[in-house]
């Protein structure tokens, strides 16, 4: 098993650019979600799925799209990147039921210039 | 609304001393689940312990020890005789049991980072 697997590592954008960050998991976990981590902050949740075409927000969306086509694959857009939006970036995941352990993936650090 | 607070934002000590890292947490909810997570300099987040609110007793595990007290509202974490290895940033996350459409939200404190000195 892989497990959570996110790319890419590291990127640079411009203001106002857009991309994707890639989520996978390969343990079948219906449940997944993004997080993101700034100093001194902690991990703030920003979406999370509980299934395959089932999204909701978390505390700080704004600024990022999600969807989830298949179990394995939960993609973060951002639409129109801003400084602000400087991070790093968790997937986690974990099976549904009790309340779950969450098995995060390596991170993605973003800098948007 | 849930919080966690990690008031210590840094701690340094010298190895084989042990050190204790606090968490407080705050709830409506009688049902919750409390964790520990590590992020070593290598970034990625580690899961220590979980912990739901029926559930008082100590856990031990090693050289780690967890302490949750639901009358102080605390789930602090102590390491004895600590080790260069040790250090890391820790966090203290706290999650509701109601699954409202199968939701696992974790609120996560502002994590701690520990160094151990040799």
């Amino acid at each position: 098993n892989a497990g959570v697997t996110q790319t890419p590592k590291f990127q640079v954008l411009k203001t106002g650019q857009s991309m994707t960050l890639q989520c996978a998991q390969d343990m079948n976990h219906e449940y997944m979600s993004w997080y993101r981590q700034d100093p001194g902050m902690g991990l703030r949740l920003i979406h999370y799925s509980v299934g395959a075409g089932i999204t909701d927000q978390g505390e700080v969306p704004n600024g990022y799209n999600v969807s989830r086509s298949t179990t394995e694959d939960f993609p973060l857009r951002l639409l129109s990147a801003a400084p602000s939006q400087t991070s790093v970036y968790f997937c986690a995941s974990t099976r549904q039921g009790f309340v779950n352990e969450q098995f995060f993936g390596p991170g993605t650090r973003l800098t948007v210039l | 609304a849930q919080k966690v607070t990690q008031a210590q934002t840094e701690i340094s000590v010298v190895e084989k001393e042990d050190v204790t890292l606090d968490c407080v947490y705050e709830t409506r909810d009688t049902t919750y689940y409390l964790f520990w997570y590590k992020q070593p300099p290598s970034g990625e987040l580690v899961f220590l312990i979980r912990r739901n609110s029926f559930d008082e007793q100590n856990e031990i595990s090693g050289r780690y020890s967890w302490n949750f007290q639901k009358s102080t509202s605390s789930f602090n974490f102590t390491i004895t005789a600590s080790q260069v290895v040790d250090s890391a940033v820790y966090f203290c996350a706290l999650s509701e049991a109601r699954e409202i459409q199968g939701a696992q939200k974790l609120v996560f404190g502002q994590g701690t980072r520990l160094t151990i000195n040799p």
